[in-house]
């Protein structure tokens, strides 16, 4: 597609449900990022896939947090047992070469009620 | 370890007037910055970057920033602004050097507000 897709633009659920949050990136970029935005605060790294390579996890805030990427393009962020901390928009990215900017979808707005 | 600072959370500038929303950074090697703009409800859209280079750098809408290495400031600037400029903006560094984390480091953003 032209740009990042990511399904669904706003999940509402209830504390002690699992998510699961779909980015579609940008058709041909080799890396992709998840970061996380909380209200009224700055962009959250969550977690980073380049090719083939091990994903760096290194910004998941708890292992109720996982995410893949199948065949090198989409990717699926889980969030298992949602807490109302968990509640923000997971901004997804995607980028060619090292030096591009990452290019940002729309978000999913979460909230847990 | 990487960080940005973006010291104001609002700036207000009267349409037609010049603009500035500052940034500063730390990193460890050598600095690759962006600025972003984010529209209520929408991603952060690109505006521009440093890489190597001239220090001012221009980039989409008019918009133009200062790369200064000894005050490690990266200030987005505008000579006229426009009431459509009014948006959250952000500031963020990732470290170029050749096999460093790719990931990028925010601001925590300042709201422009541009007074008709």
């Amino acid at each position: 597609g032209a740009g990042v897709s990511q399904s669904p633009s706003n999940k509402v659920t209830e504390k002690g449900k699992d998510v699961e949050l779909r980015c579609d990136p940008i058709s041909g970029h080799t890396a992709l990022y998840w970061y996380r935005q909380s209200l009224g605060q700055g962009l959250e790294f969550l977690i980073y896939f380049q090719g083939n390579s091990a994903p760096d996890k290194s910004g998941l805030p708890s292992d109720r947090f996982s995410a893949e990427r199948t065949g090198g393009s989409v990717s699926t962020l889980t969030i298992q047992r949602t807490q109302q901390e968990d509640s923000a928009v997971y901004l997804c990215a995607s980028t060619g070469y090292s030096n591009q900017p990452q290019h940002f979808g729309d978000g999913t707005r979460l909230s847990i009620l | 370890a990487q960080s940005v600072a973006q010291p104001e959370d609002q700036v207000n500038v009267a349409e037609g007037n010049p603009l500035t929303v500052k940034c500063t950074y730390s990193v460890s090697g050598n600095p690759y910055l962006f600025w972003y703009v984010q529209y209520p409800n929408r991603g952060l859209q690109f505006l521009l970057k440093y890489i190597t280079g001239d220090n001012l750098v221009k980039g989409s809408y008019g918009f133009e920033a200062e790369f200064n290495k000894s005050q490690t400031s990266f200030h987005l600037k505008k000579p006229s602004a426009l009431v459509s400029d009014s948006a959250l903006y952000f500031c963020a560094v990732r470290d170029g050097t050749s096999g460093s984390a790719r990931q990028l480091t925010f601001g925590s953003g300042t709201q422009l507000t541009v007074l008709p």
